[in-house]
């Protein structure tokens, strides 16, 4: 069954470093999401991309975050200058159509 | 904007059934949705509701009532693997996900 990979697993880094991290979405979706999750926490939305381009943000994902699609493959969160409070599960996500969202993995981001 | 409430812990006994409530207000619905987190993993899709009514997958029940801005998630012939988060979550906007802040279910034997 196809399913949506993140790399890396976990990622470690000091503040104010760069990170990025990466997402292969399933082959034929269509829309393409990030959230977080701090420990403990609630899922919270990040940013929905569609049509090779932004669809929608929350209010964390301000202008030290950006998303890009490079292929037709990879679907990548970047971090400009971490903070401390950006420690947490990153989820990649992805749909065809309809309501079913597909979540990644995680990626454990780790910021010292 | 959107806001779920529902409980934060249940915990029931093996082979029971739960029941875990999510009330919600939103601005714009297009339904209910519930999904499932063990410690760890990533939220996993168990059910959406669009209408009023009952949707039944397996052990799995998911109820929506518009009116009451209401649903709840129903779970059945409990097992030990069904210990895990629960979270009711609504579509906003192009579906992002609002997710609830989840409820944590406990099956002891």
């Amino acid at each position: 069954e196809p399913e949506v990979t993140q790399t890396p697993s976990h990622q470690v880094t000091q503040m104010g470093q760069e990170v990025i991290l990466r997402c292969v979405p399933i082959s034929n979706h269509l829309y393409f999401y990030w959230y977080r999750q701090i420990l403990g926490q609630k899922v919270e939305f990040l940013v929905s991309f569609y049509n090779n381009e932004i669809s929608e943000k929350s209010e964390i994902f301000d202008d030290q975050f950006s998303v890009e699609r490079p292929d037709g493959s990879n679907f990548t969160l970047k971090i400009r200058s971490t903070k401390l409070e950006d420690s947490a599960m990153y989820f990649c996500a992805s749909k065809y159509e309809g309501e079913t969202q597909y979540f990644g993995p995680g990626t454990r981001l780790l910021v010292l | 904007g959107q806001s779920l409430e529902q409980p934060s812990e249940v915990t029931a006994v093996e082979g029971a059934i739960v029941q875990i409530n999510c009330t919600y207000q939103t601005s714009g619905f297009y339904g209910l949705s519930w999904y499932q987190q063990h410690d760890g993993g990533a939220p996993t899709f168990l059910s959406y509701n669009a209408l009023d009514g009952l949707e039944e997958t397996g052990r799995f029940s998911s109820f929506l009532s518009r009116s009451d801005s209401y649903g709840y998630l129903l779970l059945q012939e409990l097992q030990m693997k069904d210990s895990a988060s629960y979270f009711c979550a609504v579509p906003s906007g192009n579906t992002p996900l609002v997710f609830g802040k989840g409820t944590r279910l406990s099956v002891i034997a």
